[in-house]
């Protein structure tokens, strides 16, 4: 069975701020990890992803994550927090199979203050 | 350029009552799956599918059903609605079923359902 655990439904910081959103994982077999992002009154759309290749993946809007596998762990970082990146934040992890299917977190809420 | 289109965007049921969430892609993907969204609870899968014909259970299959007869279609049907099932459901799909995970949902943009 696969998955994850989100540390934080909320998390505020200034504008400018490090970002950090954090993601730990559980799975059987080699995963792959996914941030997804939602803005309010939409669906998700995808941030990044790690599958298997490079540990650290840079994604959209200057967000990176680091997959860990010795912590378990997928957080996302960004070095300077924009008001435009409140949302809410959703780490996923799935198998290496297309046929996959998805769990998704219980989600983050990042508030950007001014 | 639709993508993933839902229909209806909002839905108000009475307890007992049935309905279906319409789910049509016309990216030709064969991965599409249900997933409910509900405060502090996430994403949490219903349904998915490989393909047409093809249909398996996520983490909260209790109370609905799905078929597959087409590519594009993936509806949602609740067969006697319960206050339990108040939420914005999410239809998704992805490329692919062979080979490597790409990973990348396409969300359509909800559709918010009332039971009374």
């Amino acid at each position: 069975a696969q998955s994850v655990t989100q540390l934080g439904s909320h998390v505020s910081v200034s504008e400018g701020a490090l970002v950090l959103l954090r993601c730990n994982y559980s799975s059987s077999v080699p995963p792959y990890l996914f941030w997804y992002v939602q803005y309010p009154n939409q669906g998700l759309q995808l941030l990044l992803k790690y599958t298997s290749a490079a540990t650290l993946v840079k994604g959209i809007n200057g967000f990176e994550a680091e997959f860990k596998k010795s912590e378990t762990s997928f957080h996302l970082t960004k070095p300077s927090a924009h008001m435009s990146d409140a949302a809410e934040y959703f780490c996923a992890v799935s198998g290496y199979s297309s046929a996959s299917k998805i769990i998704f977190g219980s989600g983050t809420r990042l508030s950007i203050r001014p | 350029n639709a993508g993933v289109t839902q229909t209806p965007k909002f839905q108000v049921l009475k307890t007992g009552q049935s309905m279906t969430l319409q789910c049509a892609q016309d990216m030709n993907h064969e991965y599409m799956s249900w997933y409910r969204q509900d405060p502090g609870m996430g994403l949490r899968l219903i349904h998915y599918s490989v393909g047409a014909g093809i249909t398996d259970q996520g983490e909260v299959p209790n109370g609905y059903n799905v078929s597959r007869s087409t590519t594009e279609d993936f509806p949602l049907r609740l067969l006697s609605a319960a206050p339990s099932q108040t939420s914005v459901y999410f239809c998704a799909s992805k490329s692919g079923t062979s080979g490597l995970n790409t990973g990348e949902l396409f969300f359509g943009e909800g559709s918010r359902l009332t039971v009374l």
